[in-house]
């Protein structure tokens, strides 16, 4: 039973334009999402997160939307570099940060 | 450094042999979480210590597995009489106070091959 869900394996985009990251979840107790960012061979880094409470939070190039009704979040990169080229998994936390991961997306910008 | 560090970065063992993973969490973190993450795939919860009490090992897959913090700091991942499916990557992460909405920082890894 997959609680998270990224269903894009991969995702190719140019540099410069904007890179969208989906991912779904089905537990409704969910109440708090981050985004980690993965270079091969080295653990996740925390990139950006959101609480339920809100629908939207805003870091620099990274922005973070959250759908509650449609349990559904997307990550933007505006604008996107070749160096933002990684695995980008979402996950989603209830309590006291026992996380519940996405499979990951490949994101591949082209210079 | 002032990050998670995990050691060994890689492990090679034959099948039935007991093994050893151990974590450096931050100083001064609280929490500490095991996740495993085989090729492939997110990282999958295994346990979690709040100091040295572990509160949470409902991940574990097995008995074979088993993980101690003994003096709230340092954190041991063992599995004893491992199986070519124990391979994967075995992921350490802390957290300061383990509350929601604090982001847990990750290791990178110990990289674990069972032949």
């Amino acid at each position: 039973d997959q609680q998270v869900k990224q269903n894009s394996p991969s995702l190719s985009v140019q540099e410069g334009r904007i890179s969208i990251l989906n991912c779904d979840y089905t537990n409704s107790m969910f109440d708090y999402f981050l985004w980690y960012k993965k270079y091969p061979a080295e653990g996740p880094t925390f990139l950006i997160s959101i609480s339920s409470i809100k629908d939207k939070n805003e870091d620099g190039r990274f922005t973070v939307f959250l759908n509650k009704s449609a349990k559904h979040l997307s990550l933007h990169i505006v604008p996107s570099q070749p160096g933002d080229s990684a695995v980008y998994f979402c996950a989603a936390d209830t309590s006291y940060g026992k996380l519940t991961f996405g499979q990951g997306t490949i994101l591949t910008v082209h210079p | 450094g002032a990050g998670v560090s995990q050691s060994p970065r890689y492990k090679v063992a034959k099948r039935g042999q007991d093994v050893a993973l151990r974590c450096d969490p931050i100083s001064g973190h609280v929490s500490l979480f095991w996740y495993q993450q085989a090729l492939g795939q997110g990282p999958e919860f295994l346990t979690y210590f709040q100091n040295e009490a572990q509160l949470d090992k409902s991940g574990l897959p097995s008995d074979r597995f088993f993980a101690e913090r003994p003096e709230g700091s340092v954190s041991t991942l063992k599995i004893q009489r491992t199986q070519q499916e124990d391979s994967a990557v075995y992921l350490c992460a802390s957290s300061l106070d383990g509350a929601v909405n604090q982001p847990q920082h990750f290791g990178d890894g110990t990289r674990l091959s069972i032949l």
